[in-house]
């Protein structure tokens, strides 16, 4: 069975800090990669996924992702974070065959202070 | 409508007391996913169904929870006999289309505790 780890439970950041999320996934074969954030309060949402093509995917907020297949990682990265982002970050992958379900990490708490 | 809706957004019940959660996907989503995530252990899979139909039961805990799907639109999470353990908050989300690439919507939650 496939499985998701988030190597960080709770990430503490100044503003303007770069941000570095791991996230690494299990499954051998052909994968769809995800990002979802959940701000507090708020209902979870898509930050970015991939699927083919361009490795290094920009999501919304200046936020990317990159696809290392030898490496089974799609970290999550953005060069200066805000206040705003201060939110749960889940991972998730999906095979891209068959009907299997999108498994998600544990999460990742990020802590964004002044 | 506008979003995933789902109901009631807190339940609070006694050990061994059955309960019945709602999901009310985005009109005109085909597939809609049962999630629950509980404290430091991220989102758990437990069914999805495509239309009224659910191919995949696996991740559903025990016997004592079934879900249903009607019409192709509302779908109910009944956990019976609940017990302390069941305590989550249990997510919604639905898709255009089940596809493996699709972006899932998700709703807010229905905190369920079991004292």
């Amino acid at each position: 069975a496939q499985s998701v780890s988030q190597h960080n439970h709770h990430v503490i950041l100044s503003e303007a800090a770069s941000l570095e999320l791991g996230c690494n996934y299990s499954y051998g074969g052909t994968v769809n990669l995800f990002w979802y954030v959940q701000y507090p309060g708020q209902h979870l949402q898509l930050l970015l996924k991939y699927f083919s093509g361009d490795p290094l995917v920009k999501g919304i907020k200046g936020f990317e992702a990159e696809f290392i297949k030898s490496k089974f990682s799609f970290n999550l990265r953005k060069p200066s974070v805000q206040w705003s982002d201060t939110a749960e970050y889940f991972c998730a992958v999906n095979e891209d065959s068959g009907n299997t379900p999108l498994v998600f990490g544990k999460g990742t708490r990020l802590s964004v202070i002044a | 409508g506008a979003g995933v809706s789902q109901s009631p957004s807190n339940k609070v019940t006694e050990k061994g007391k059955d309960v019945e959660l709602r999901c009310d996907p985005i009109s005109g989503h085909t597939a809609l996913y049962w999630y629950r995530q509980s404290l430091g252990q991220g989102l758990e899979f437990l069914i999805y169904f495509q239309g009224n139909s659910a191919p995949d039961k696996s991740g559903l805990p025990s016997d004592r929870f079934s879900a249903e799907r009607t019409g192709g639109s509302v779908s109910t999470l009944t956990i019976q006999r609940t017990q302390q353990e069941d305590s989550a908050v249990y997510l919604c989300a639905s898709s255009k289309v089940r596809g493996n690439n699709e972006k899932l919507f998700f709703g807010s939650g229905t905190q369920l505790s079991v004292l």
